[in-house]
């Protein structure tokens, strides 16, 4: 049961360029988009997110574009830095239940080479 | 930034045994959740806590796991006979606001807890 999907494991940027971080999803119901981004022995810190209602989010140097009828975002970065280097993980907030708990894809590791 | 915390950060421990993960979560929140992470696979909900009961769980979260809130602010995650394939960073979170989920559905995580089982 793969409702959110990152196929890409890994991306490697070179600073300065854009990184773009792709993720599709299964369920039409997830009303809220988000992307974390890990570092190794810490907890994933939030990213930027987006509402199923919007197709842009932009924050600094983050933008999330949402494209409904594919069921796919994406993630972009740019300019990507050295310390962008993490792993990027895209979850959705499902609709129904009192908790309405985050489903997480696999996560791809982004490399932002100096 | 609100702070969750997390303890013990390792934990090594044999097949069989029982293990507790304690978190802190943000205080005055109503809502709490436990994920997991095995080595290398996506981050997987376990459980929510509402109001000092479990509000939702996944399949994960089977009779042998089981979470408390001993003192009314400290929450546990307890494996009552550990497997090998329970090994994974263990992660304790609270939503932004304190009545719950709403919003953008971002949660702030704790740092985590490794266990491993020998």
């Amino acid at each position: 049961d793969q409702q959110v999907k990152q196929n890409s494991p890994s991306l490697s940027v070179q600073e300065g360029r854009i990184s773009i971080l792709n993720c599709d999803y299964t369920n039409s119901m997830f009303d809220y988009f988000l992307w974390y981004k890990k570092y190794p022995a810490e907890g994933p810190t939030f990213l930027i997110s987006i509402s199923s209602i919007k197709d842009k989010n932009e924050d600094g140097r983050f933008t999330v574009f949402l494209n409904k009828s594919a069921k796919h975002l994406s993630l972009h970065i740019v300019p990507s830095q050295p310390g962008d280097s993490a792993v990027y993980f895209c979850a959705a907030r499902g609709d129904s239940g009192s908790a309405r708990q985050l489903t997480f894809g696999s996560g791809t590791q982004l490399t932002v080479l100096p | 930034e609100p702070e969750v915390t997390q303890t013990p950060s390792h934990q090594v421990t044999q097949m069989g045994q029982e293990v507790i993960l304690r978190c802190v979560p943000i205080s005055n929140h109503l809502y709490f959740y436990w994920y997991r992470q095995i080595l290398g696979q996506k981050v997987e909900f376990l459980v929510s806590f509402y109001n000092n009961e479990i509000s939702e769980k996944s399949e994960i979260f089977d009779d042998q796991f089981s979470v408390e809130r001993p003192d009314g602010s400290n929450f546990t995650l307890k494996i009552r006979s550990t497997k090998l394939e329970d090994s994974a960073m263990y992660f304790c979170a609270s939503p932004r606001r304190p009545s719950g989920p709403a919003g953008t559905g971002e949660l702030f995580f704790g740092e985590g807890s490794r266990l491993t089982v020998l």
